[in-house]
């Protein structure tokens, strides 16, 4: 089925290790998202690229980092991981059609750091 | 600063009757607002999107409406089912360049049979 796909869906840490967190959609869209989702703070942005070979911070971008592979692929990378980036990380993307469609998300990765 | 409010307590109701969802904004100027879907340990699903010249906007049982002076949209489910329980999310553009979706918290809604 057409969508995004996450890998892994779940994964516990210890504080320090790296990881990186992959995203795949086969929808052709150019935009590609991705958000934390945290109890009571909803989901945030973290990073996104707009198109292939371009990427940009979100609004919570510290502590991570992003490559954008291919038009396909948009991988999440934690370089040292902390406690405090223990949430879901969903990926979305995007149709260029804005005003018409709003964001298919994946399924999310429950990341643990202890 | 910039918020997007959501009811965060749960909205009980009897099934068959109409839920009724607000989403409040300030210090925006959105040229579109968007709701979502949220199941337990799911993402989030795209249900409906309405544009700032559009008042009201239907699919289904579901319908929309946006009101840019009061700066709130409101998301009805009329005749509601038990399978309609979920948290429903309210997201808005603040580039209005489609980058940069911000969403509010979500209100959960339970539908009792």
């Amino acid at each position: 089925n057409a969508g995004v796909t996450q890998t892994p869906k779940f994964q516990v840490l210890k504080t320090g290790q790296s990881m990186t967190l992959q995203c795949a959609q086969d929808m052709n869209h150019n935009s590609m998202y991705w958000y934390r989702q945290d109890p009571g703070m909803g989901l945030r942005l973290i990073y996104y690229s707009a198109s292939e070979g371009t990427t940009d911070k979100g609004e919570v971008p510290n502590g991570y980092n992003v490559s954008r592979l291919n038009k396909r692929e948009f991988s999440l990378r934690l370089e040292s991981a902390a406690p405090s980036q223990t949430s879901v990380y969903f990926c979305a993307s995007r149709t260029p059609d804005k005003y018409s469609y709003g964001y298919t998300f994946g399924s999310g990765t429950r990341l643990t750091v202890v | 600063s910039q918020k997007i409010e959501q009811n965060s307590e749960a909205l009980n109701i009897q099934e068959g009757k109409t839920a009724t969802l607000t989403c409040n904004y300030t210090n925006y100027s959105p040229a579109y607002l968007q709701w979502y879907r949220q199941d337990p340990g799911r993402g989030p699903v795209f249900l409906l999107l309405i544009r700032e010249n559009e008042k009201e906007k239907r699919k289904e049982r579901l319908k929309v409406t946006f009101d840019t002076t009061l700066k709130q949209s409101l998301f009805h489910i009329t005749a509601s089912q038990p399978a309609d329980s979920a948290t429903y999310l309210c997201a808005l553009d603040e580039s209005n360049a489609g980058n940069m979706l911000t969403f509010g918290g979500g209100t959960r809604l339970m539908v009792k049979p």
